[in-house]
């Protein structure tokens, strides 16, 4: 089965300036996830998808993060306007709604810069 | 609410050298259990995972055992290879959350 597919793979902008990330999941997996990963630390929610329904974005910083899942497939994480400390890889993943011990499956991230 | 504790890095092995990454959890209810490796410029790879007390992942020659008594789920492998270097991270899923530890970054050396 193929993957769950990020885009772009790399990112680089200024401060202030705005970026979009998008995210197709495995087929069939109602659940996807958008995780931050910030250099040397574990990766942390930011939001959580159910369908096209939003179950948990606590850790959503909303005041310059949004994200959509209008159809319940795709997915796009936007940040306006970034900061420096928004320079991290943002993980995709996606799993079979229900299935807490099944994992999730992750796709190869996209690489923000913000200088 | 749920956390994962695990040994912090970065740590350098011979080939061939005996693998223990340490991992603790404090979570409620049954959570499972899981561990994640990255290797260079990839994202997150499951590696092998335990959903009840007492089971057993194993996957490439890595094996860990859900201990509810200790509450841990340390990683082992008994001969690492220079493919093994990668960031190891160790989570947990409680209502399907996924909470993950900071990572351990393994260097296998020829």
């Amino acid at each position: 089965e193929a993957g769950v597919a990020q885009s772009p793979r790399y990112k680089i902008i200024e401060k202030r300036q705005s970026v979009a990330f998008w995210c197709n999941p495995i087929s069939g997996h109602a659940t996807l996830y958008w995780y931050q990963q910030i250099l040397g630390q574990g990766p942390k929610l930011l939001i959580q998808f159910q369908n096209n329904g939003v179950v948990d974005d606590s850790q959503l910083p909303k005041d310059r993060f949004s994200a959509e899942r209008l159809k319940g497939v795709d997915s796009t994480l936007k940040i306006q306007p970034a900061k420096l400390e928004d320079s991290a890889v943002y993980l995709c993943a996606s799993s079979l709604a229900g299935r807490r011990d099944y994992g999730y499956t992750f796709g190869s991230g996209t690489r923000l810069t913000v200088v | 609410g749920n956390s994962v504790t695990q040994m912090e890095g970065p740590v350098t092995l011979s080939e061939e050298a005996f693998l223990t990454i340490n991992c603790t959890y404090t979570a409620t209810g049954y959570p499972s259990l899981f561990w994640y490796v990255q290797y260079p410029g990839e994202g997150l790879q499951l590696l092998l995972k335990a959903t009840k007390a007492d089971d057993k992942g194993s996957n490439k020659g890595f094996e860990a055992t859900y201990r509810k008594e200790t509450t841990s789920f340390h990683l082992e492998k008994g001969s690492v290879q220079v493919s093994d270097s990668a960031v190891y991270f160790c989570a947990l899923s409680g209502s399907e959350k996924l909470v993950f530890g900071k990572g351990m970054k393994l260097t296998v050396n020829p």
